[in-house]
């Protein structure tokens, strides 16, 4: 099955400070990949996601990058603000699998 | 768009009593949803699929007995936990997938922490 790993498990940035999380995947016919922030006490929350036509993808200071070849993706955040102090979650899936492999999170903390 | 609740947000119990959880897809239908359980600082563990209609399919490890699920309509499904102990005390959350499209995006509730005494 697919196993998804992401590093670090924990990031602490300065604010204003870009942050960089990193995720492998295992299984080359997986086709879809997002990421999902997680307050504490709260669900995950979908903040963006690529898909395997693509390698790059942009929403504001979010990014996120894939290389199919090395089979890992990474989520980019820049100008970093307190508020996005948060634990998250990269995940991986392949066509009609029904269910999503998650990473183990990485819990990052800005310091302003 | 796209919001998913969960019904409680929190609850106690005493040990030996039946907990249930309610999901609910507000603003789309929901062929397939998902509930997980989260330990302290862990990932999301998946428990079950569940998809409209049918039996819900179980992971690994995971006693079906014990974990009822019920997903009876496109906006609606159930985690009922039996005869509760307080190592079923965790943080439990589900999430769903719009229904009648090919994405695989998965849209989570707020969570439910259940607290067993």
């Amino acid at each position: 099955g697919e196993n998804v790993e992401q590093h670090p498990s924990t990031l602490s940035v300065q604010e204003g400070d870009s942050a960089v999380i990193k995720c492998t995947y295992s299984d080359s016919a997986s086709n879809y990949f997002p990421w999902y922030k997680q307050e504490l006490g709260k669900g995950p929350q979908l903040i963006i996601d690529i898909r395997s036509n693509v390698g790059e993808k942009k929403d504001q200071r979010i990014a996120v990058t894939l290389n199919k070849t090395a089979k890992h993706f990474s989520l980019h955040i820049t100008e970093t603000q307190p508020e996005d102090s948060a634990v998250y979650f990269c995940a991986a899936s392949r066509p009609n699998a029904g269910k999503s492999t998650f990473g183990d999170g990485t819990t990052l903390t800005v310091k302003p | 768009g796209a919001v998913v609740s969960q019904h409680p947000s929190w609850v106690i119990c005493k040990s030996g009593t039946s907990v249930k959880i309610e999901c609910r897809s507000l603003d789309f239908q929901a062929t397939t949803m998902f509930w997980y359980r989260q330990f302290p600082k862990q990932s999301l563990m998946l428990m079950a699929t569940s998809n409209e209609g049918s039996k819900a399919t179980y992971e690994q490890g995971v006693e079906k007995d014990k974990f009822l699920i019920n997903h009876a309509s496109l906006t609606l499904s159930t985690l009922t936990v039996t005869s509760a102990h307080p190592e079923d005390s965790s943080f439990y959350i589900c999430s769903a997938r719009h229904a009648g499209t090919s994405w695989e995006t998965q849209y989570f509730g707020p969570g439910t922490r259940l607290l067993v005494l």
